[in-house]
């Protein structure tokens, strides 16, 4: 069992649902982000949370709404998604310069 | 813009064969260069941080190792539980923590 703990491990929504991502962390760090993989394409930063304050938007679609309720939460909330935004979301944290990652959620957006 | 650009992108192997995977990278001040190493499925997991030229740091069979311009991780003797996906990421500074990631080298290695 990892320290980053995300759920659903899949998910499939049609482009007009609204679902949320969760993510959890049990490492006692104050940095969490949200990544997304795509297929042939290198990891892409979308947010940074440090003590529960954004400090980083990577001009995201605003489709994507991040939450950061304390340290060791992050919601990702979708909306009105698109094909193209289907991927693996990965959650990280840090506490410093290393990201430890969870194992992320397959998005499927029919 | 920081770059990191990651060869070659697919590597076979057979069991006991060595070889190496290439990091390049641009950045405007490296802060740290990372491995992480990515199973199908999962999230990447994290290997080493390499901060200055000449560094070198070591787990069981993989050797990651550092100049001003690129970074190699070598394989020694690999297994077939050593295929992944192998991932490197730069941490140009700034004020926040930001990991820009290369697109991977996938490593199969067979029995």
């Amino acid at each position: 069992e990892t320290g980053v703990t995300q759920t659903p491990r899949h998910l499939v929504m049609g482009m007009t649902n609204k679902k949320s991502l969760k993510c959890e962390q049990h490492l006692g760090h104050n940095a969490m982000y949200w990544y997304k993989q795509s297929a042939k394409k290198p990891l892409e930063l979308m947010f940074v949370y440090n003590f529960k304050e954004q400090t980083e938007n990577n001009s995201v679609p605003s489709r994507f709404s991040p939450e950061c309720p304390n340290s060791s939460h992050l919601f990702l909330h979708l909306h009105t998604l698109q094909p193209e935004d289907s991927a693996l979301y990965l959650c990280a944290s840090s506490q410093g310069q290393t990201a430890f990652f969870g194992s992320g959620t397959q998005l499927s957006v029919l | 813009e920081d770059q990191v650009t990651q060869s070659p992108e697919a590597l076979r192997l057979q069991e006991g064969e060595s070889s190496s995977l290439n990091c390049s990278y641009t950045v405007s001040g490296l802060r740290g260069l990372f491995w992480y190493r990515q199973d199908p499925g999962k999230g990447p997991e994290f290997l080493f941080t390499l901060y200055s030229a000449g560094e070198e740091k070591e787990k069981e069979r993989l050797k990651a190792t550092l100049t001003k311009k690129e970074s190699f991780l070598h394989i020694t003797a690999p297994k077939p539980e050593d295929s992944a996906t192998y991932l490197c990421a730069v941490d140009s500074g700034g004020s926040n923590y930001k990991l820009t990631f290369g697109k991977g080298t996938l490593l199969t290695v067979n029995p």
